[in-house]
Formats: C-alpha cells, sequence, structure tokens
C-alpha cells in the first residue's frame, strides 16, 4: 500500500511568513509524529498524535510552531513568522500504535529553506 | 530526561564487519531501535531490543544489555550500498528519542 506522504517535498519562503507542512500517514495507523532534521544532524522530536488523545506537544520549540490532526489521519504542520533557524528537513512518520515495538514509517520530508 | 551516545563517523572495508555502539540514559525504558537513514532518503526501521540479547536479521543484528545501558548495531559483510548513518533511539516515558547517528562510510 501507499506509504506516508509529505507535501510539499521544498519549500522557500523569507523571514517572517508562515509556512504548513502536510503529511498524510499511512492508512490505520494511529500514531503521528513530527521530527526536525538539521543538516548533518539527528532527529529532533517536535510533537506526537495518538488517536483522539491530546497530542504530546514537548517537542515544539517556541510558540511558533503548531500541528493538528483532523479526523485522526492527516496532520498539518504550522510555523509561524519563519526565521532562519527554521530551515530544516520536516519529517513526519506514523505506525500503528503508541507501543515502542511498532516501528515508524517516514515520509520523505520536506525541506525548508527561510531565506 | 533522556540522552544517547553513539560514535558521529565509522569506516570500514567492503566485507569486513563494522560494531556501532550505543549507550542511553533514560527514564522508564521500554526498548532500543536502529534506523538506517540514506542521504538524502527517509529513515527506515532495522531492528527492535526490548530484552537483553542479539536479535539477528540477515547481515544485520542488534544487541541489548539494559543492565548496562547500552547496545549496539553489527553489520556483516559490508557492501557499499550500506554506507548511510544509523540512528540508536529509544522508547521510555516519551516518545522515541534518537541519537545524533553514525555516518557510516564503507570504502573498497
Amino acid at each position: 500500500g501507499a506509504g506516508v506522504s509529505q507535501s510539499p517535498s521544498n519549500k522557500v519562503t523569507e523571514k517572517g511568513k508562515d509556512v504548513e507542512l502536510r503529511c498524510d500517514p499511512i492508512s490505520g495507523h494511529t500514531a503521528l509524529y513530527w521530527y526536525r532534521q538539521s543538516l548533518g544532524q539527528g532527529l529532533e522530536f517536535l510533537i506526537y498524535f495518538q488517536g483522539n488523545s491530546a497530542p504530546d506537544k514537548s517537542g515544539l520549540p517556541s510558540d511558533r510552531f503548531s500541528a493538528e490532526r483532523t479526523g485522526g489521519s492527516v496532520s498539518t504542520l504550522t510555523i509561524q513568522r519563519t526565521q532562519q533557524e527554521d530551515s530544516a528537513v520536516y519529517l513526519c512518520a506514523s505506525s500503528l500504535a503508541r507501543n515502542s515495538y511498532n516501528e515508524q514509517f517516514f515520509g520523505p520530508g520536506t525541506r525548508l529553506t527561510v531565506l | 530526561g533522556q540522552s544517547l551516545e553513539q560514535p558521529s563517523e565509522v569506516t570500514a572495508v567492503e566485507g569486513a564487519i563494522v560494531q556501532i555502539n550505543c549507550t542511553y540514559q533514560t527514564s522508564g525504558f521500554y526498548g532500543l531501535s536502529w534506523y538506517q537513514q540514506h542521504d538524502g532518503g527517509a529513515p527506515t526501521f532495522l531492528s527492535y531490543n526490548a530484552l537483553d540479547g542479539l536479535e539477528e536479521t540477515g547481515r544485520f543484528s542488534s544487541f541489548l544489555s539494559r543492565s548496562d545501558s547500552y547496545g549496539y548495531l553489527l553489520l556483516q559483510e559490508l557492501q557499499m550500498k550500506d554506507s548511510a548513518s544509523y540512528f540508536c533511539a529509544v522508547s521510555g516515558n516519551t516518545p522515541l528519542v534518537f541519537g545524533k547517528g553514525t555516518r557510516l562510510s564503507v570504502i573498497a
């Protein structure tokens, strides 16, 4: 079946603008995660959704970052008033459930460049 | 909190064996995972260990010692296509936390 998809694949924006990044998880996966990866770095956890539970927002770096997941499926990560340090690849992943043994399936990512 | 340590770079010869170590500190440990990421690609799952011991999957094996908060990924019969970054990740009381990754270069 289809994997995790993300759009856009690349986004170039000017400092101060808002951006929206979209993630379509694998159908039936109840857990959805957003990560940020800077060049040559590891994956930085941002936010996690599990079913209808309140999301875990503990990784969001500032109040400029927010995310929502509508209908338990598609998720949108919004960055307001973008800054140059927001430039990174934003990865979305989904898994069957929160259980740790469930592997996470990653999307191809959105490369964000803030000029 | 949670933290992981793994070497930043490893170089090995094609056909050889390489071991990538990972030590971790975490509150509420469930298991240790390994992911592979090729340049420009998305991370892909390799293995998961919840119990002590060695798990083997083809050329790749993963080991865990819960008492030592330590694990490793073992890659045998290295191939050029194994050149990639390898991340260990721990799951505990918070969602998966990834290490900074080990960049493996396989040379002829």
